[in-house]
C-alpha cells in the first residue's frame, strides 16, 4: 500500500516552454499533496503544500505564476512549471499524505531538463 | 521548511559494522521520520516515530525520538552492500504537516 506515482520520469524541453508534471496516490486518498525540488547532492527543499479542492500554499521565494499547481481530485495533483528555463532544470519530487495518517509517502521523482 | 543538523554527511563502513547517524533541531517537532534515497529515485520511508522517547525497530533499522523532541537517532545494524544510499530525517509538526530535512548521510559499504 501507500504507493505514490508521478509522470513522466523524466522530460527534456526547451526554454520558454511549459511542462506538466503529475503525482497520482494509487491506493489511498492523500487530502494533502507536497510538491519538492532537489538539486545534485542537496536535500528536498518544500516549495508547495497542495490541498485537494483549495489553492496550493507556496513556501516563501517560490514564485506561484511560475509553477501553477492544481489538485483537482484526492488521487492527483500537478505541478506545471511555466516558461521553463535551464535554473529550472531538477529532480521534482512530489509527497501525499494518507489523510488518516502523519505519514508521507514520495513518488519515485521527476528529473526535468531545460534546454 | 526548516533544515535540521543531520551528522554525519557521510561515511563509509565495512560490511557487517553497525552505523548510527543523528539529527538535531533548535525547534520542537511532533513527528520524526527516516527516510532512504537511492540515486534517481524518490525517498522511501523506514521509519516513522510519534512520541518523544520512543523507540522504533524495523528489521535491522532501530531509531528513537528524542526525550526532548529536538532530537532523533538511526542506527544500522549489520550493515550490507544493499545498506548503500542517502538517509534523510525529517522533522513534521502536526499543524501542517510540512517536513523539514535534514542534509542527509550518505552510505558507502565496502564488501
Amino acid at each position: 500500500g501507500a504507493v505514490v506515482s508521478q509522470h513522466p520520469s523524466r522530460v527534456i524541453c526547451k526554454s520558454g516552454t511549459s511542462v506538466k508534471i503529475e503525482c497520482r496516490s494509487l491506493d489511498f486518498q492523500a487530502t494533502t499533496m507536497f510538491w519538492y525540488r532537489q538539486f545534485p547532492k542537496q536535500s528536498l527543499m518544500l516549495m508547495a503544500t497542495s490541498n485537494e479542492g483549495s489553492k496550493a500554499t507556496y513556501e516563501q521565494g517560490v514564485e506561484k505564476d511560475k509553477f501553477l499547481i492544481n489538485h483537482a481530485s484526492l488521487t492527483l495533483s500537478t505541478l506545471t512549471v511555466t516558461s521553463a528555463h535551464p535554473e529550472d532544470s531538477s529532480f521534482y519530487i512530489c509527497s501525499a499524505r494518507n489523510r488518516f495518517s502523519y505519514e508521507q509517502y514520495f513518488g519515485p521523482g521527476t528529473r526535468l531538463t531545460v534546454t | 521548511g526548516q533544515q535540521l543538523n543531520q551528522s554525519p554527511q557521510s561515511m563509509f563502513i565495512q560490511e557487517g559494522e553497525d552505523v548510527s547517524m543523528n539529527c538535531t533541531s533548535s525547534s520542537i517537532f511532533n513527528t520524526w521520520l527516516w527516510y532512504k534515497q537511492e540515486p534517481g529515485e524518490g525517498p522511501v520511508l523506514l521509519i516513522a516515530l510519534y512520541k518523544a522517547g520512543e523507540l522504533t525497530s524495523n528489521g535491522r533499522l532501530t531509531a528513537q525520538f528524542g526525550i526532548t523532541r529536538k532530537d532523533s537517532f538511526l542506527n544500522i545494524s549489520a550493515s550490507i552492500p544493499s545498506d548503500v544510499g542517502i538517509y534523510f530525517c525529517a522533522g513534521q509538526r502536526s499543524n501542517d504537516y510540512k517536513l523539514s530535512f535534514g542534509a542527509g548521510t550518505t552510505v558507502t559499504v565496502r564488501a
